[in-house]
């Protein structure tokens, strides 16, 4: 049983477009997250929600748009990709915000 | 704004020697040290953590010490075996923002 799965896993797309990751959480967690790991592995936060309200959004451009149909899912929506967007995109979710995090297996970005 | 410091970025070890890899952190509240091992193509997984009511924590192999004076703390992996290959990143929360944030992380190589 994965805990936390997202999709897809990897993602080749154009500058300009808009795509979607989607995430679900199957350890009944009330906080879920997005990471984002560029190529030299750095790991930083850009949302946070906890029981579907966005707590945490990290000064990330507005192309961006998470949404939290239930505690259960966040997903994450790009609009107008650009280049510098190509990355390891993580989901994870906790019990308590700042407590153990478990991490999906990513959804690998790339923008051409 | 706060942060974690990881030092090493790399490092290479004969099998059977140990690692350590160091950190530091800002925030004078921070009371959860995480650290968390990822291998190559998955999400960061915790490997152990400690809390700032103790000073060493052990698992096996693995080992964490903290300092709360000085802000350090660091992990420890005796007996370096071939799976212990991998990313490893340090953790602290922000208080005042109900968040995690990561240290760099270190490239672990086990030499056979």
């Amino acid at each position: 049983d994965t805990a936390v799965s997202q999709t897809p896993k990897y993602l080749v797309t154009q500058m300009g477009n808009d795509k979607s990751i989607k995430c679900e959480q199957n350890l009944g967690h009330d906080t879920m997250y997005w990471y984002k790991q560029d190529s030299k592995k750095f790991l930083k936060i850009m949302f946070s929600y906890n029981n579907k309200e966005l707590i945490i959004n990290e000064t990330v451009p507005n192309r961006f748009s998470p949404k939290s149909p239930d505690k259960a899912h966040l997903n994450l929506h790009i609009n107008s990709l650009e280049l510098g967007d190509s990355a390891v995109y993580f989901c994870a979710s906790s019990q308590v915000r700042t407590g153990e995090l478990f991490f999906g297996e990513g959804s690998r970005l790339t923008v051409l | 704004g706060e942060n974690v410091e990881q030092h090493p970025s790399t490092l290479s070890v004969q099998e059977g020697d140990s690692a350590v890899i160091k950190c530091t952190y800002s925030d004078s509240a921070s009371n959860y040290f995480p650290w968390y091992k990822q291998e190559l193509g998955k999400g960061p997984q915790l490997i152990i953590d400690i809390r700032s009511n103790v000073g060493e924590k052990k698992d096996q192999r693995i080992a964490v010490t903290l300092n709360k004076t000085a802000k350090h703390f660091s992990l420890h992996i005796t007996e370096t075996q071939p799976e212990d290959s991998a990313v490893y990143f340090c953790a602290a929360p922000v208080s005042s923002a109900s968040k995690i944030i990561f240290g760099s992380g270190t490239r672990l190589s086990i030499r056979p």
